[in-house]
């Protein structure tokens, strides 16, 4: 499997901070990778796919770049609607999840 | 509007057989994959496998192939995860998801609301 790992594990930001995310994976996956969000008891949401492109209704205050082996998931201006939990996917092959990264309020 | 509409929370005890399901409506469900997706307690997310409703077609991780069975009945548009045994590891959520198929891999971009199976003796 290819594995990712996401960084950081936990992070502690205000409203308003701009907020990146970063996934790795162990060779590269070209563009492939998607990102969600998870809040607590909730099912994930699809956020981003082909590692930029922003799923239907997503807010523009979100974004990823990235191809090979490292990308990164930006939130421009943190809402309150933002604190959860960020995963990475890669789907180059099969699909692996990153650890996730939450996002908790400082 | 896509909807997954997955069966309710379950407490069983280890040895015991489950079925689950995930009822899809807003969409043609014989035209797309259905996959199933874990999550145990307090942890990330893992893929378990995938079917395609159109002609039963499955595939499974590695790690979870010979440990369940993904199946679907087209005629009700619903798609089933279940376990012959079930053992105290099997304690999660599971989420049905509907997979973006892209090669060898795939993203999901719709998910159901997650059956909660609770195995404990």
């Amino acid at each position: 499997d290819i594995q990712m790992t996401q960084s950081p594990s936990t992070l502690s930001a205000s409203v308003g901070d701009r907020v990146t995310i970063t996934c790795r994976a162990s060779q590269s996956i070209s563009t492939w990778l998607a990102w969600y969000q998870q809040k607590p008891g909730k099912a994930p949401k699809l956020l981003i796919y082909k590692a930029s492109s922003l799923d239907r209704g997503v807010p523009s205050r979100f974004s990823g770049s990235g191809s090979g082996t490292d990308f990164t998931l930006t939130i421009s201006s943190l809402q309150p609607d933002d604190f959860a939990t960020y995963y990475c996917q890669q789907y180059n092959n099969i699909g692996t999840f990153g650890q996730g990264t939450k996002v908790e309020i400082k | 509007e896509v909807q997954l509409v997955q069966s309710g929370a379950e407490v069983k005890k280890p040895g015991e057989s489950l079925k689950i399901s995930c009822k899809a409506s807003g969409y043609s469900f014989t035209s797309y994959w259905i996959g199933w997706v874990r999550q145990m307690p307090g942890k990330g997310l893992e893929w378990m496998g995938i079917i395609h409703p159109g002609d039963s077609e499955t595939r499974y991780r590695p790690s979870f192939q010979g440990q369940v069975t993904i199946s679907a009945d087209k005629s009700i548009s619903t798609a089933y995860l279940q376990w012959s045994s079930l053992k105290a590891s099997d304690n999660a959520m599971y989420y049905c998801a509907r997979p973006v198929m892209r090669g060898d891999g795939h993203y999901f971009d719709y998910w159901g609301q997650g059956t909660l199976v609770t195995v404990s003796s």
